[in-house]
């Protein structure tokens, strides 16, 4: 496996909740944590979702991530304008003895 | 703070060399590992390689195996990514970021990336 499975865009209105999924095996979901990063345009990754399921700080609680066997979501609640970005998942991949990241899923604010 | 600044964009032609650096600070730099991340124009996250800086071993992904050398400087904290046989699919935003699990996902603090482009 390349990539885990993004869908490549999701969007919602301010206010909603919108879930962003990412689907994986065994040999990476399966057996490992989950991680979602938040990308602007033009700039570097940040990290947004640690361990499944927990958030750095700064980060409000409006984000928050799940698990389940060899799939994860990432859910924002309460939307806003400047929760558009790209949003990445991540997990180790024992297969490729490496970080595996999802596909990607541009988030647009309508 | 913790910062991690890479050096400055890059124009090779195919088959050349690339080497892009990140200097860290405001951590102890032997306590992390670090990853180089590529980006490629409009795509996904794609992993480079990775190194561990207090003894300098280093794993590489399969795809990129014999092409990319990635080395470490204790004495000023900075960490290299060289790319040889440049190729066109090259063409990506290169990304160094400290990992706080060494088979983890983990990056907490990323550079700013750096631009290569291949083209003839």
């Amino acid at each position: 496996q390349s990539v885990l499975t993004q869908p490549p865009s999701a969007s919602g209105t301010p206010g909603q909740r919108v879930t962003i999924s990412c689907s994986g095996s065994s040999s990476n979901i399966g057996g490992n944590y989950v991680f979602w990063y938040q990308q602007f345009p033009g700039t570097a990754p940040k990290l947004l979702i640690y361990r499944n399921n927990e958030r750095p700080s700064g980060v409000p609680d409006r984000f928050s991530g799940s698990k389940s066997g060899t799939s994860a979501s990432l859910a924002i609640s309460g939307l806003r304008s400047e929760d558009e970005a790209d949003y990445y998942c991540a997990a180790w991949d024992d297969s490729l003895s490496g970080p595996l990241f999802g596909g990607g899923t541009k988030l647009t604010v309508l | 703070q913790v910062q991690l600044v890479q050096s400055g964009a890059e124009v090779k032609k195919p088959g050349a060399s690339v080497k892009v650096s990140c200097k860290t600070s405001g951590y102890t730099f032997t306590n992390h590992y670090i990853y180089w991340v590529r980006q490629a124009p409009g795509q996904g996250l794609e992993w480079v390689g990775k190194i561990n800086p207090t003894d300098g071993r280093t794993d590489n992904a399969q795809k990129l195996q014999g092409r990319v050398t990635v080395t470490r400087d204790t004495s000023t904290s900075t960490v290299y990514m060289d790319l040889s046989s440049l190729r066109s699919e090259d063409t990506a935003v290169y990304y160094c970021a400290r990992g706080l699990s060494s088979l983890a996902a983990y990056f907490d603090n990323w550079g700013q990336g750096t631009l290569v482009t291949v083209s003839s």
